[in-house]
């Protein structure tokens, strides 16, 4: 079984421009999570979809981040503008019930604002 | 409100020994699921055990073991007779009926040789 797919692995970006990143999920695995692991710091959940549906974007900062899951499957999560501070690895993660059966997390994006 | 605390930020041990990792939750939920991951130099998270509310059984995997205690709130990781390899960064995490993810902030565990 193929793994969580990210891309790019690293990102290197000036202040106030954007950036994406692409996740493709396990097939068939409807919840699909962005998490955000700044430096030392344990994962932070962005946003969590079921299908293509936001379960809970909370904790998203939606003046710059924004993400979409089209047809259920693949997820881009971008950010613009980036600020200094968005320095992190950004992790994304599926699963199909996962509470029972388990996530899988991708490799991640390290992405570094200068 | 649901969160996890490690309040073991870091910790040292000489090979060998062993050691207990920390973690206390708070949910209001009676319904509830605990993961331990293991976060390697390397990055990637890699899953450890999974407990659901209702089973208090204390359960050992090799040098790994863990111990729920629902009257504490805690769910605790000792790993013993440590080795380098498992020098990494530990997370325990909360998850609940609607497959919400909530992680602690990780404890770093240095085994030295």
């Amino acid at each position: 079984e193929a793994g969580v797919a990210q891309s790019p692995r690293y990102k290197i970006i000036e202040k106030r421009q954007s950036v994406a990143f692409w996740c493709n999920p396990i097939s068939g695995h409807a919840t699909l999570y962005w998490y955000q692991q700044i430096l030392g710091q344990g994962p932070k959940l962005l946003i969590q979809f079921q299908n293509n549906g936001v379960v809970d974007d909370s904790q998203l900062p939606k003046d710059r981040f924004s993400a979409e899951r089209l047809k259920g499957v693949d997820s881009t999560l971008k950010i613009q503008p980036a600020k200094l501070e968005d320095s992190a690895v950004y992790l994304c993660a599926s699963s199909l019930e996962g509470r029972y059966y388990g996530y899988t997390f991708g490799s991640g994006t390290r992405l570094t604002v200068v | 409100a649901q969160k996890v605390t490690q309040a073991q930020t870091e910790i040292s041990v000489v090979e060998k020994e062993d050691v207990t990792l920390d973690c206390v939750y708070e949910t209001r939920d009676t319904t509830y699921y605990l993961f331990w991951y293991k976060q390697p130099p390397s990055g990637e998270l890699v899953f450890l055990i999974r407990r659901n509310s209702f089973d208090e059984q204390n359960e050992i995997s090799g040098r790994y073991s863990w111990n729920f205690q629902k009257s504490t709130s805690s769910f605790n990781f000792t790993i013993t007779a440590s080795q380098v390899v498992d020098s990494a960064v530990y997370f325990c995490a909360l998850v609940n009926r609607d497959d919400k993810i909530i992680f602690g902030k990780g404890t770093r565990l240095h085994i030295l040789p």
